[in-house]
């Protein structure tokens, strides 16, 4: 099993949609928790950060972290063409020499 | 602020030749990575390095060597490209190792 597992989709909706994306991940040492979004031709730009369990909320933007289920999400609201990108999630668990792990990212494309 | 720099933008490249990716950054972050992103395979570490002066292989190695001689440039050198070195690079730093990675724009290397 992979540490970190991302649906790649791609996932295409109507603009003003409620977007959901999610990652799930198989070590349960981790606790950072991180989503970026990469447009095409850029690199990766950080999102959201957040640690351990519970929700953050960013403008549009939420990001869900439930760690008895190894499972996090990032929510977009009133999604806009401007939301179309490829959206990586990454976690590590705490220490020092802990590595960042990346999911596969997912594509997103909101249709005007 | 520039963050991360990386060039050249794009480049095609003869097998069997070799070539340097450079990457500066001025955050004065410790930590530095070199990945490369491939379609399906998404990010995967190349090198990395912890602070000037030390280095460390990642998930994919071979082919590639970095050298950090000072805090704010990690280049990466191919030494014989082969087409399988074909993919998009990207550069990245961290205040201290496994923290938030900020990326730099890539380079697209295209060899032939």
């Amino acid at each position: 099993q992979k540490e970190v597992e991302q649906d790649p989709g791609p996932l295409s909706v109507p603009e003003g949609a409620i977007v959901s994306l999610n990652c799930t991940y198989s070590n349960s040492a981790f606790q950072y928790f991180m989503w970026y979004r990469q447009y095409s031709r850029k690199g990766p730009e950080l999102l959201m950060y957040t640690y351990s369990s519970g929700n953050k909320e960013d403008g549009r933007f939420t990001a869900q972290v439930d760690k008895s289920s190894k499972y996090i999400s990032l929510f977009i609201r009133d999604s806009q063409p401007s939301d179309s990108a490829t959206y990586l999630c990454a976690m590590r668990a705490q220490g020092g020499s802990e590595k960042l792990v990346f999911g596969k990212g997912t594509k997103l494309t909101v249709n005007p | 602020t520039a963050g991360i720099t990386q060039a050249p933008t794009s480049q095609i490249l003869a097998a069997g030749r070799s070539m340097t990716l450079r990457c500066t950054q001025d955050m004065r972050h410790n930590a530095m990575y070199w990945y490369r992103q491939d379609l399906g395979l998404g990010l995967r570490l190349i090198h990395y390095s912890n602070t000037a002066g030390t280095t460390g292989k990642g998930e994919v190695p071979d082919g590639y060597s970095v050298s950090r001689a000072n805090t704010d440039d990690f280049p990466l050198t191919l030494a014989s490209a082969v087409p399988s070195q074909t993919s998009v690079y990207f550069c990245a730093s961290s205040l201290k190792w496994g923290e938030t990675q900020y990326f730099g724009p890539g380079t697209r290397l295209l060899v032939l």
